[in-house]
């Protein structure tokens, strides 16, 4: 079952926007990770928060993360095409959750020249 | 080496058909996980070995059979599959701590006809 609801289900911008989207999440949870997907392949790890992080920044990534509320947000800064992808939040709920990753439903990014 | 490899990319088979599906990592990882992934949905996990023992069975029918046959290795034997079964099927490694980002292979493109 799914644990993180994304929003908005699709983005669509132009190059050297900036693209946000969130994530939410019912339980409690270790860390929470986002991932890319280009279409048909595999997924690509971005970045990882922890649950006592509130912010953390990867090159034009940025993620914070509010456990109060259960919910995450994914900033991409100076979009560019090749950002084109769907990107999935997944919470790890830790030991607890054996091995266990949550994905959300995703949301789908289309990156216009 | 941070990759992830999957043979076949794509394979086409009928319901009679048993074939595999190979997964490997040399990252050293001790956790390794199947997810079917079907289009426009997150990827849906399915088993997870740990430390080459099955430690997660998501209820998959046994038409699907998982194989860990050594810690760089995992298999996924395929038997009478039924069309509703075609999708998109990922490997995933990992650590086996409480921190686990996934690294996820490019998938294999399953037909059943």
């Amino acid at each position: 079952s799914q644990q993180g609801e994304e929003d908005p289900q699709a983005l669509s911008i132009q190059e050297g926007e900036n693209a946000t989207m969130n994530c939410s999440y019912k339980t409690s949870i270790n860390n929470l990770q986002w991932y890319r997907q280009n279409s048909g392949r595999g997924l690509v790890h971005l970045i990882l928060i922890r649950s006592n992080e509130r912010e953390k920044h990867s090159g034009r990534l940025r993620v914070t993360l509010d456990t109060s509320k259960k919910s995450s947000s994914l900033l991409i800064t100076a979009s560019r095409a090749a950002d084109t992808a769907s990107y999935f939040c997944a919470t790890d709920g830790g030991l607890d959750s054996w091995g266990k990753l949550q994905f959300g439903a995703g949301t789908q990014v289309v990156v216009t020249p | 080496d941070t990759e992830v490899t999957q043979t076949p990319k794509h394979l086409v088979m009928g319901m009679t058909n048993k074939k595999s599906l190979k997964c490997e990592q040399h990252m050293g990882h001790r956790a390794m996980y199947w997810y079917k992934q079907k289009a426009k949905k997150p990827p849906e996990l399915m088993f997870v070995y740990s430390y080459e023992k099955l430690s997660i069975n998501e209820s998959v029918p046994s038409r699907f059979s998982p194989e860990c046959p050594n810690s760089s290795l995992l298999n996924l034997h395929l038997h009478a599959l039924q069309p509703e079964d075609s999708a998109l099927y990922l490997c995933a490694s990992s650590q086996a701590g409480s921190v686990r980002e996934q690294y996820f292979g490019p998938g294999t493109r399953l037909t059943v006809t």
